[in-house]
């Protein structure tokens, strides 16, 4: 059994580009989650994916996006960058209400 | 919507003595309650959870956690601590209603286990 795999796993971009992050689920699980952890804070959640449908939403601006696929892995786009986007973005997967597992993370950092 | 507050952010203690870290929760339906434990620059693993049943849940590494839903507090405790405890822990809550489960966190607590 494979673990949530998050890529990559740190990378640099400059205030107003776009960026893809990448997940891939635990096998079995039909849900992922993100998150976004900003430095010395918890994980604020961002969105949730259901069977490649959105099944709930954070406070995060719509230039936050993202999309399941049919294997349930998933990506989380983020365009316009700004410098306060720089943080831990997290993917957590899961099989309904048993608990997420997540991946080790991407780090962003917005220069 | 739930809320959780984790009281401590930061936990000093020395090794092989007990420690309790403290998180309260808020919300108006029946949740599920979680801690994770987050090592320096990983992601979160889950320590224990509670979703229904006894309210004393034992979960990894020695940890226990009581739920207390008069008090709306699930407190996790382990009696002697290791060095290799030292890390950054998160309690979170999600609703059972709804069918979203998904689980808010709270600021973290940073336990710091002195030799």
């Amino acid at each position: 059994e494979t673990g949530v795999t998050q890529s990559p796993t740190h990378l640099i971009k400059t205030r107003g580009q776009q960026v893809t992050l990448r997940c891939s689920s635990q096998s079995g699980h039909n849900t992922v989650s993100w998150y976004q952890q900003a430095l010395g804070q918890g994980p604020q959640f961002i969105f949730q994916y259901y069977r490649e449908e959105e099944n709930g939403r954070g406070n995060f601006p719509p230039r936050f996006s993202g999309l399941q696929f049919p294997n349930y892995s998933s990506e989380l786009n983020v365009n316009a960058l700004e410098l306060d986007d720089s943080a831990l973005y997290l993917c957590a997967s899961s099989f309904l209400h048993t608990e997420a597992f997540f991946g080790q993370g991407t780090r962003l950092t917005v220069v | 919507a739930q809320s959780v507050t984790q009281l401590d952010s930061q936990v000093p203690v020395f090794e092989e003595a007990p420690v309790e870290l403290r998180c309260n929760y808020s919300s108006s339906v029946s949740v599920y309650l979680f801690w994770y434990v987050q090592y320096p620059n990983q992601g979160l693993q889950l320590l224990l959870k509670y979703l229904s049943g006894s309210t004393l849940v034992k979960g990894i590494n020695g940890f226990e956690a009581e739920f207390n839903k008069s008090q709306t507090s699930f407190h996790l405790r382990k009696p002697s601590v290791h060095i290799s405890d030292t890390a950054e822990y998160f309690c979170a809550v999600s609703e059972v209603e709804g069918g979203s489960y998904i689980p808010t966190f709270g600021r973290g607590t940073s336990l710091i286990v002195h030799p």
